[in-house]
């Protein structure tokens, strides 16, 4: 089992349409969670990060289910500039390094 | 701010050339610093991470080395590269032994012909 887990999609939505992503995470120790954005042949860049109470930021939502071991971003209103991937990330302390466990992401194309 | 920069943006090299990728952190002291790579349409492996000049951990083994010769320096190397070696490379800081999470540089596109 893959330590982060994400439909790989591609998830193709119209404009203003409301999308969710999920995400599932295999070790129970991890402690902080985060969305990434990625543009094609750019680097990733922080959307969010995922709080226990869950939070939102504008048009996107995040939600953390710690007994689940699942995280969600949900989408609202897209636009054509949300076309992206988005890459679910877990991190875990080691000693004095903190590792994140990155997910492959899921696609999304918005369509006018 | 922080800012984090990596040159070159592309590059194009023979099999068996040498290889050396520069990544330099600003606006912050003492970062942990990472290499990853993304092959086309895979995700982002770690290669390396440090947390302090010379200090260097690797995750696979590889054709690849990395040093960290100053605070804000991250380099990654190779003798000899392969056609496998293709790919983005990207580098990462983060404050170190906080909560938060990892800024990427613009990443240095390679190609192994």
């Amino acid at each position: 089992r893959k330590e982060v887990e994400q439909d790989p999609g591609p998830f193709n939505v119209p404009e203003g349409a409301t999308v969710a992503f999920n995400c599932t995470y295999s070790n129970s120790a991890s402690q902080s969670f985060f969305w990434y954005r990625q543009d094609c042949r750019k680097e990733p860049k922080l959307l969010m990060s995922v709080y226990s109470s869950g939070n939102e930021d504008g048009r996107f939502t995040a939600q953390l289910n710690r007994a689940s071991q699942y995280i969600s971003l949900l989408i609202r209103d897209s636009k054509l500039s949300d076309s992206a991937t988005y890459l679910c990330v877990v991190g875990l302390n080691a000693g004095n390094n903190r590792k994140l466990i990155w997910g492959l992401g899921t696609s999304l194309a918005v369509n006018p | 701010s922080q800012t984090i920069h990596q040159w070159p943006a592309t590059l194009v090299q023979p099999v068996g050339s040498p290889l050396s990728l520069e990544c330099t952190v600003e606006g912050t002291s003492n970062p942990n610093l990472y290499w990853y790579r993304q092959a086309a349409g895979r995700g982002l492996q770690l290669l390396f991470y440090s947390v302090g000049i010379g200090q260097i951990s690797s995750e696979v083994p590889q054709n690849l080395s990395a040093s960290r010769p100053q605070d804000r320096q991250f380099i990654l190397s190779s003798k000899k590269l392969l056609l496998s070696d293709s790919g983005f490379y990207l580098c990462a800081w983060m404050r170190t032994g906080s909560q938060e999470t990892q800024y990427f540089g613009p990443g240095t596109r390679l190609l192994v012909l």
